[in-house]
């Protein structure tokens, strides 16, 4: 079984522009969170989308964005890239349905972003 | 809200040592608990969960946590580690509301002295 995927691995922007980065889940899980980490904030969570809603969103600016296709693919979107949002962006899928906490969420190699 | 507290930053064990990495969490009902495992430019592994039942959870690796609700802890252990185990562990907390939204604490970086 083909684990998370994310596309791609390494980015490199210049402030301002915009990045859209790519998350495909494992086979069947209609679950996919965003996660940020950087050395001085951790992992943060950013948002979650089950069946192409988003049903939780993290502390971030509207800047941020993301969604979900009906294959359960996801996109992250960020505008207006600032030296802040370098990081290491990593998504996970489950199979969890509302509730169903029970289910273990698997994570993605991420994508390693660099603002300059 | 929902907290995580990994009060070890950096722990330095001998190979075949035993290991404890501390984790203390904060929530308004049952945790769902996770320790999670990242090696250097790698995603995260699930080690183990505990979600309800026995307050001993094994997990893979030879990785056990015990969750304590007076304590409001729920600390990994290994009793021998290796070499391999050196990496980045994080301890988590779980939403009931989503499967995937997990609050992470700060990290405990964890370095094998040969």
């Amino acid at each position: 079984k083909a684990g998370v995927t994310q596309t791609p691995r390494y980015l490199i922007k210049t402030r301002g522009q915009q990045v859209t980065l790519s998350c495909s889940p494992i086979s069947g899980h209609r679950s996919v969170s965003w996660y940020q980490q950087t050395p001085g904030q951790g992992l943060q969570f950013l948002f979650e989308y089950f069946s192409e809603t988003q049903r939780n969103k993290g502390n971030f600016p509207g800047r941020f964005s993301g969604r979900q296709f009906s294959n359960s693919r996801s996109e992250m979107n960020v505008s207006t890239l600032e030296l802040g949002d370098s990081a290491l962006y990593l998504c996970a899928s489950s199979a969890g349905a509302q509730g169903q906490v029970d289910t273990e969420a698997f994570f993605g190699q991420g994508t390693r972003l660099t603002v300059v | 809200a929902q907290s995580v507290t990994q009060p070890d930053i950096h722990i330095t064990v001998s190979e075949g040592a035993s290991l404890e990495l501390r984790c203390n969490y904060s929530y308004g009902a049952t945790p769902y608990l996770f320790w999670y495992v990242q090696s250097p430019g790698q995603g995260l592994q699930l080690l183990l969960k505990y979600f309800s039942g026995d307050t001993l959870v094994q997990g893979i690796k030879g990785f056990e946590a015990e969750f304590k609700r007076s304590q409001s802890s729920f600390n990994l252990r290994k009793p021998s580690v290796h070499w391999s185990d050196a990496a980045e562990y994080f301890c988590a907390v779980g939403s009931y509301s989503s499967a995937s939204k997990i609050i992470f604490g700060s990290g405990t970086r964890l370095s094998i002295r040969p």
